[in-house]
């Protein structure tokens, strides 16, 4: 395991289109989380996953955001009918439950920009 | 509402000076304090983290101060170099039960070490 891998690294889309990104874990680490950060801010929490499971949800994931992580391992998150405003860098990060303090680990990112 | 206040925005040193950021929180429930450091172009990374049943924890040049009553935590880089250069986040998250929450960041302190 070489970390957390989230693919592609950037994606240049039109607005309304929709777009998924991938985030492959380090694989056993149990919690998944997704953040979005734009520029010059620190990463705002989106949504994170025990396992398969979807645990909590920011008011900042509106109803055109999905995420998934089937069976425990991968996750997705999808935006439909993008819009300008969801240009950001969207961080995948994955831990363990009971090892918070050896911290998230993060991937490098998705870059979106909706033109 | 911010519920982490990071100051300085940016921060300028001299090669071999001490950096100093500092963060401020609300919410006393708050019980694990990480700094996080990141390049550009990557995800960020647990530098140092903290609990506040101790008041300073130091690893290598980096050291947490934490004052507890003064609900305020701060990173002190020491011999700052210019490998240092990045931008810094501190962050807090509480215990719900046994299960630490997500993290909340700081907006982040973008510092230069100047050779």
């Amino acid at each position: 395991d070489t970390g957390v891998s989230q693919n592609p690294r950037h994606k240049i889309t039109k607005r309304g289109q929709n777009v998924t990104f991938r985030c492959d874990p380090i694989s056993e680490h149990n919690r998944l989380y997704w953040y979005r950060q734009t520029l010059g801010q620190g990463p705002e929490f989106l949504t994170y996953f025990q396992n398969e499971a979807q645990l909590e949800k920011s008011r900042l994931l509106s109803d055109r955001f999905s995420a998934e992580r089937p069976k425990g391992s991968f996750s997705t998150l999808e935006i439909q009918r993008t819009e300008q405003g969801d240009s950001a860098m969207y961080l995948c990060a994955s831990s363990l439950d009971d090892r918070v303090d050896y911290g998230y680990t993060f991937g490098s990112g998705t870059r979106l920009t909706v033109v | 509402q911010q519920q982490v206040k990071q100051s300085p925005q940016s921060l300028i040193v001299q090669k071999g000076g001490i950096s100093i950021i500092n963060c401020a929180y609300e919410n006393t429930a708050f019980d694990y304090f990480p700094w996080y450091q990141q390049f550009p172009g990557k995800g960020p990374a647990l530098l140092i983290a903290i609990r506040p049943d101790v008041s300073e924890k130091k690893e290598g040049r980096f050291t947490i101060s934490f004052n507890k009553s003064a609900k305020q935590f701060s990173l002190h880089i020491m011999d700052s170099q210019p490998g240092d250069s990045a931008t810094y986040f501190c962050a807090a998250s509480q215990n719900y039960g046994g299960s630490q929450g997500n993290l909340i960041f700081g907006k982040g302190t973008k510092l230069s070490v100047k050779p």
